[in-house]
């Protein structure tokens, strides 16, 4: 929230089908990062991404793709490998600081299959 | 990695009473813990975290404690308000794991008039 915009709000998948989850911030933090959150479980972190152009895979990247062409923007890719993609997912930005953790969080989008 | 337990999953405490949360850990080396809060259908949002520096840190009715010993932190909310029904997250860090943040499970406070 506060500068953090995730779109859509809920999206419906069906079966075989990429779907993309957007994440643009003006924060002008340098780290993005996608959680998955599932009812009853903690945050899993899927991707993050420190500098334009490069990301790294977190705890559970498999069925998932990013990119980060721009600072701004980290979006994510539920591909069809993925088969129980139903959560709700949270993009988050760090600005990196060498004595800095604190993570910002979007207002999340819901996404089902159908 | 790190392993964090947070107790209890729900939590019901009556308007005006206090509600405490508490969270463990495993890594010895983690020394960031923060506490999150979050509303329904929103993202969480940071309330107060704490530095293995130090013990105690309070903001208002809220309060966060450290023991490093037993590597156990916990957040005490006092006077509780309606407001405060959430589902609050724990979450540690170790040193120069900057992006791998291990949050709790979550504790779904309600608290009733």
């Amino acid at each position: 929230d506060g500068g953090i915009t995730q779109s859509p709000k809920y999206l419906f998948r069906k079966e075989g089908q990429n779907v993309t989850l957007s994440c643009e911030q003006n924060l002008n933090h340098d780290a993005m990062y996608w959680y998955r959150q599932d009812p009853g479980q903690g945050l899993r972190l899927i991707y993050y991404s420190q500098i334009v152009n490069d990301f790294q895979k977190g705890d559970i990247a498999e069925g998932y793709s990013v990119s980060r062409e721009k600072k701004e923007s980290f979006p994510l890719t539920v591909t069809s490998a993925q088969k129980n993609p139903t959560a709700f997912y949270l993009c988050a930005t760090r600005r990196l600081l060498s004595t800095n953790e604190k993570l910002f969080f979007g207002s999340g989008t819901q996404l089902s299959v159908l | 990695g790190e392993n964090v337990e947070q107790h209890p999953s729900t939590l019901s405490v009556q308007e005006g009473d206090s509600a405490v949360i508490k969270c463990t850990y495993s890594d010895s080396a983690s020394n960031y813990f923060p506490w999150y809060k979050q509303e329904l259908g929103k993202g969480p949002q940071l309330i107060i975290d704490i530095r293995s520096n130090v013990g105690e840190k309070k903001d208002q009715r809220i309060a966060v404690t450290l023991n490093k010993t037993a590597k156990h932190f916990s957040l005490h909310i006092t006077e509780t308000q309606p407001e405060d029904s959430a589902v609050y997250f724990c979450a540690a860090i170790p040193t120069g794991g900057g992006n791998k943040l291990t949050f709790g499970t979550g504790t779904q406070l309600k608290v009733e008039l």
